[in-house]
């Protein structure tokens, strides 16, 4: 069965620490892979994608994912958190490889980030 | 500022009341879809419009019932509401490709007394 697993319900970082959300997929094939993150009474903003090429990918607000294969992971780093990224953050697929629109994203059930000052 | 725009931000209505949730886009895009999202869980699909034609529908119950009267717009009407569909509603829309990211409004928060 296809699925997204987001081990980390909740972490807490102290702002100016490096962070890594996990997601893991399971999938038939390599899917497309999405990063959102979504602030309290607002909707979910695309942080970054992945469909082919280059494994190590870069965002918008300074995070970046690895697409790992072997592991069927492709997990979310930022070097140095501010404040500011206090959010939950969901991981989503879709499937590679078809003409039409992208009804079945499946979403991991997101990782609720906390940060320290 | 998000590109796709949901109105309005809050709604209360009772069960017996009739309303509807807009939403708005002028990527160009074809594809628009409606979520719900209750607290603290990913969004759930509820519809998929294709070039302005209903594509997916998740079992949604009929007191649901959306309408794209054009490739900018996309409705939601509300009738005989539960309770239990208090929750946040979520417009988004994409290119039609499979590669394409799908794009979210801000969302409506809808109480059912």
């Amino acid at each position: 069965a296809q699925s997204v697993t987001q081990p980390d319900i909740h972490i807490t970082v102290s702002e100016g620490a490096s962070l890594e959300l996990r997601c893991n997929y399971s999938y038939g094939a390599t899917p497309y892979l999405f990063w959102y993150v979504q602030s309290p009474g607002q909707g979910l903003q695309l942080l970054l994608k992945y469909f082919s090429g280059d494994t190590l990918v870069q965002g918008i607000k300074g995070f970046e994912a690895e697409f790992k294969r072997s592991q069927s992971s492709f997990n979310l780093r930022k070097p140095s958190v501010h404040w500011s990224d206090a959010a939950e953050y969901f991981c989503a697929v879709g499937p590679p490889n078809y003409g039409g629109s992208q009804g079945n994203l499946i979403f991991g059930k997101g990782t609720k980030l906390s940060v320290k000052p | 500022d998000t590109e796709v725009t949901q109105t309005p931000k809050h709604l209360v209505m009772g069960m017996t009341n009739k309303k509807s949730l807009k939403c708005e886009q002028h990527m160009g895009h074809r594809a628009m879809y409606w979520y719900k999202q209750k607290a603290k869980k990913p969004p759930e699909l509820m519809f998929v419009y294709s070039y302005e034609k209903l594509s997916i529908n998740e079992s949604v119950p009929s007191r649901f019932s959306p309408e794209c009267p054009n490739s900018s717009l996309l409705n939601l009407h509300l009738h005989a509401l539960q309770p239990e569909d208090s929750a946040l509603y979520l417009c988004a829309s994409s290119r039609l490709r499979s590669n394409q990211p799908q794009h979210f409004g801000d969302g409506t928060r809808l109480s059912i007394l």
